[in-house]
């Protein structure tokens, strides 16, 4: 059965300092995963994408996320941090054996203290 | 191009009162889903439904029902709200099921006394 776990429920980061967001994944087939983010009162928007091509992913607003298999992790990543960047992030996995199924992580709620 | 909207955006019942959520899209996509989402947990999959005139239960479909209308539209339905389902909902689209790109709705805000 596939499972993801958001090994943190809440980051704080200063302004101008990097982002590492983690994420664990459980999954018995090749998986694709996703990192979704949420602003305040407002629904998911896709930051980026895995589906087994380039393991290090470019999505918008300057994030990135590497699929390290042997570690079975997707961790997302920011050179720099922005006030804007302030959010919930939601790591999700959908295994291709079993198609209608999209298993999110619980989130990790993201600060930035300017 | 509105992407996917529902309606309405905030709602207060009463315990056992009825209710539908409605959700519409308008990017031609196949499947679409229903959430909750609750503080600590993510989002939790009701119903979806793959592809018109198919529905399917998700993990926590116990008190809702729902109907795809149409290829555009897919509407959740509360038949005796409890305080249980005091939640934000949300909808999404997607081309396909499974691994292709979810598109979401803002959420409808309920709250059941």
């Amino acid at each position: 059965a596939q499972s993801v776990t958001q090994l943190d429920s809440h980051v704080s980061v200063s302004e101008g300092t990097p982002v590492l967001l983690r994420c664990n994944y459980s999954s018995s087939y090749s998986p694709s995963l996703f990192w979704y983010v949420q602003h305040p009162n407002k629904g998911l928007q896709l930051l980026l994408k895995y589906t087994s091509a380039a393991t290090l992913v470019k999505g918008i607003n300057g994030f990135e996320a590497e699929f390290k298999k042997s570690e079975t992790s997707f961790h997302l990543t920011k050179p720099s941090a922005h006030m804007s960047d302030a959010a919930e992030y939601f790591c999700v996995v959908s295994d291709e054996a079993s198609y209608d199924k999209v298993i999110f992580g619980p989130g990790t709620s993201l600060s930035v203290i300017p | 191009n509105a992407g996917v909207t529902q309606t309405p955006k905030f709602q207060v019942l009463k315990t056992g009162q009825s209710m539908t959520l409605q959700c519409a899209q308008d990017m031609n996509h196949n499947s679409m889903y229903w959430y909750r989402q609750d503080p600590g947990m993510g989002l939790r999959l009701i119903y979806y439904s793959a592809s018109e005139g198919t529905t399917d239960k998700g993990e926590v479909p116990n008190g809702y029902n729902v109907s795809r209308l149409n290829k555009r539209e897919f509407s959740l339905r509360l038949e005796s709200a409890a305080p249980s389902q005091t939640s934000v909902y949300f909808c999404a689209s997607s081309e396909y099921a499974g691994t292709y790109e979810q598109y979401f709705g803002p959420g409808t805000r309920l709250t059941v006394t």
